[in-house]
């Protein structure tokens, strides 16, 4: 089956610096997601993307979609304590269905 | 708009017994995802539900059942609880319409089996 992994596993960064991650998948992706989750509660949707090439943002957040659609970036800038929480990708299992396949999640610590 | 809503939101179960946990979407959406999600295996994709039919299903014994309603509530059910079941259940709606892979997740129901 598809497999996504995401690098790194884990950040610890200061506050204010930016903030790299990435995702591969084993097939290629006409979506993927950038998901946030905090302790205790559901994931909650950063960034969709559709377009090889394409960069979204959303405030201090940038994700892209490789131009192989096979991978995909998300980018925080100035980082700041509530960005604390575990990043995950997604992409579709199936197309035309509203299924997805995440990756492992990437955890992020900022140092105030 | 209201979000996804999950009840309840903890149980404890022992092994053996039943649970039934129900999720109710964002107004409108008419797909409902369920996923489990584990430490060690991450999130994994259950079923997914539109229009009260069962559309895909994830690679999960029998034991693990769900179901939609008209008005696009779903429930899932789990039979003779093991251990391992023990987990945070998520449950997602999604319109269905162009952005249907935009997945709105609600808290979870975190269950524990002893």
């Amino acid at each position: 089956g598809q497999q996504l992994n995401q690098s790194p596993q884990s950040m610890f960064i200061q506050e204010g610096e930016d903030v790299s991650m990435n995702c591969t998948s084993s097939s290629i992706f006409n979506t993927w997601l950038w998901y946030k989750q905090d302790p205790g509660e559901g994931p909650v949707l950063l960034i969709a993307l559709y377009k090889a090439g394409e960069l979204t943002s959303n405030g201090r957040l940038t994700a892209q979609f490789g131009t192989t659609r096979k991978d995909s970036f998300l980018n925080i800038s100035a980082s700041i304590p509530s960005d604390v929480g575990i990043y995950f990708c997604a992409g579709p299992t199936h197309s035309g269905y509203s299924t997805l396949t995440f990756g492992k999640g990437t955890m992020l610590l900022v140092s105030p | 708009k209201a979000g996804v809503t999950q009840t309840p939101r903890y149980l404890i179960k022992t092994r053996g017994q039943q649970v039934t946990l129900s999720c109710s979407p964002i107004s409108g959406h008419r797909s409902v995802s369920w996923y489990q999600q584990t430490p060690g295996q991450g999130l994994q994709f259950l079923f997914e539900y539109f229009s009260e039919t069962q559309r895909n299903k994830g690679n999960f014994p029998g034991r693990f059942s769900g179901r939609q309603f008209s008005n696009s509530r779903s429930e899932m059910n789990v039979s003779t609880l093991e251990l391992g079941d023990s987990a945070l259940y998520l449950c997602a709606s999604s319109s269905g319409g162009q952005n249907y892979n935009e997945q709105f997740f609600g808290p979870g129901t975190r269950l524990t089996v002893l």
